[in-house]
């Protein structure tokens, strides 16, 4: 079974500067799929951004930007620029391509911005 | 404007008393599922549907039921909730498949049992 690890319970960041948030997986699939969730005060669920296995390059969305180590199995998310409203409960989730629509997450990462 | 809808978004309720949590999607998705979140465990599948009358267990269903007789709908039912099932829930629908489809998600449910 896959599962993700997000090590990183909390993490603080100075507004304007960089951030990277932690992510793990493990799985024997060579194809699927990677997110990076934000989840705001308003518990909405938004998609930062995502990933396919099998690109080699790293997915960039603006400010945000992952590091895809398929081989370590690691896709930690970079925030550049931070933001006041970037501050939320940051998920990691995992999508095999054979298992219709189901996402494995990951136990979250409270990101806060400092002003 | 495309959206997954859930009522109630707050429910405080007590042991023993059946509920239904409702969800409504307007994209005609086949695929649906219910997740629960708690603190320290991320998102959980409890149930989800491929389709109509096509539902399947998740990876905590234990105490719930789902039914799916249209295709815009897929409730969540607690025949006899416990405190233990006291949680944020999600719905979330998308399209199935091997390639990428956005998934869904709707604004969530707290749910409080007594």
């Amino acid at each position: 079974a896959q599962t993700v690890t997000q090590s990183q319970p909390e993490m603080s960041v100075q507004e304007a500067e960089t951030v990277t948030l932690s992510c793990t997986y493990d799985t024997s699939e060579s194809d699927y799929y990677l997110f990076w969730y934000k989840q705001p005060p308003s518990r909405q669920m938004i998609l930062v951004i995502r990933q396919e296995a099998y690109k080699q390059q790293n997915a960039t969305e603006n400010r945000f930007s992952v590091n895809f180590q398929k081989a370590a199995k690691s896709f930690s998310l970079k925030i550049s620029d931070s933001q006041l409203g970037d501050a939320a409960m940051y998920f990691c989730a995992y999508r095999s391509v054979n298992q219709g629509g189901k996402l494995i997450f990951g136990q979250g990462t409270e990101l806060s911005v400092k002003p | 404007e495309a959206q997954v809808t859930q009522n109630p978004r707050y429910l405080i309720t007590v042991t023993g008393k059946k509920l239904t949590v409702t969800c409504s999607q307007n994209m005609n998705h086949e695929y649906m599922s219910w997740y629960r979140q708690d603190p320290g465990l991320g998102l959980r599948q409890i149930y989800y549907s491929m389709n109509v009358e096509v539902t399947d267990k998740g990876d905590v269903p234990e105490g719930y039921k789902v039914s799916r007789k249209e295709k815009r709908n897929f409730p969540l039912i607690l025949e006899s909730p416990s405190p233990n099932q006291t949680s944020l829930y999600f719905c979330a629908s998308s399209r199935p498949g091997r390639v990428f489809n956005e998934q869904f998600f709707g604004p969530g449910t707290r749910l409080t049992v007594l």
